[in-house]
């Protein structure tokens, strides 16, 4: 079984613009949830999706949103990007109860 | 405050020590995640639990729900073990993330 993709790998962007990421489930997994990592906040969540609904969300300004498609394909979004948005940007996908599989990330470099 | 109290942060050891890493939390969960991210970035879940005690080879992952309090031990350890460790506490609509304990094994 395919393990959880993400793209990009890598992306720079400058302030201002905004930003998508994809994240693609082991085949199967219905709920995607997503992170980001910074050296001085270190993991915190941001969202989960369950079958193409928001079903909790982190403390995150309303600039971070995103969507669940009906493959579970899932992207997230930041818009008006700003310096401090530079992190690892992780996804992780897993099946009702059981432990969450995670994609290798987006590394995220705001100019 | 932090919500997922982690110690020691750094821990070095001999090839073969068994090593124990702690964990505290504040919140109520649903249950509790022991992480590991090697250089690079990869995340593996080592563990989900909700309570008592989980095994998987040379690794053991034990919760006690009433003290708020998670240990894992490392039997035996390897240089390969080498990792960051990080604790999640999940609240059932909420994760939160201890700072994490850097490994570190030496041969």
């Amino acid at each position: 079984k395919a393990g959880v993709t993400q793209t990009p790998r890598y992306l720079i962007k400058t302030r201002g613009q905004q930003v998508t990421l994809s994240c693609s489930p082991i085949s199967g997994h219905r709920s995607v949830s997503w992170y980001q990592q910074t050296p001085g906040q270190g993991l915190q969540f941001l969202f989960e999706y369950f079958s193409e609904t928001q079903r909790n969300k982190g403390n995150f300004p309303g600039r971070f949103s995103g969507r669940q498609f009906s493959n579970s394909r899932s992207e997230m979004n930041v818009s008006t990007l700003e310096l401090g948005d530079s992190a690892l940007y992780l996804c992780a996908s897993s099946s009702p109860g059981a432990s969450q599989y995670f994609g290798p990330g987006t590394r995220l470099t705001v100019l | 405050k932090n919500e997922v109290e982690q110690s020691p942060q750094n821990l070095t050891a001999q090839e073969g020590e068994f090593i124990t890493i702690n964990c505290s939390y504040s919140v109520g969960i649903s249950a509790l995640h022991w992480l590991q991210q090697h250089p690079g970035g990869g995340i593996v879940s080592l563990f989900m639990l909700s309570s008592g005690k989980k095994k998987h080879g040379r690794l053991i992952a034990t919760i006690n729900i009433q003290e708020k309090h998670s240990s894992l031990h490392i039997t035996a350890s390897h240089p390969r073990d080498s990792a960051v460790y990080i604790c999640a506490a999940n609240t059932g609509n909420q994760f939160y993330f201890g700072t994490g304990t850097s490994l570190t094994v030496i041969p």
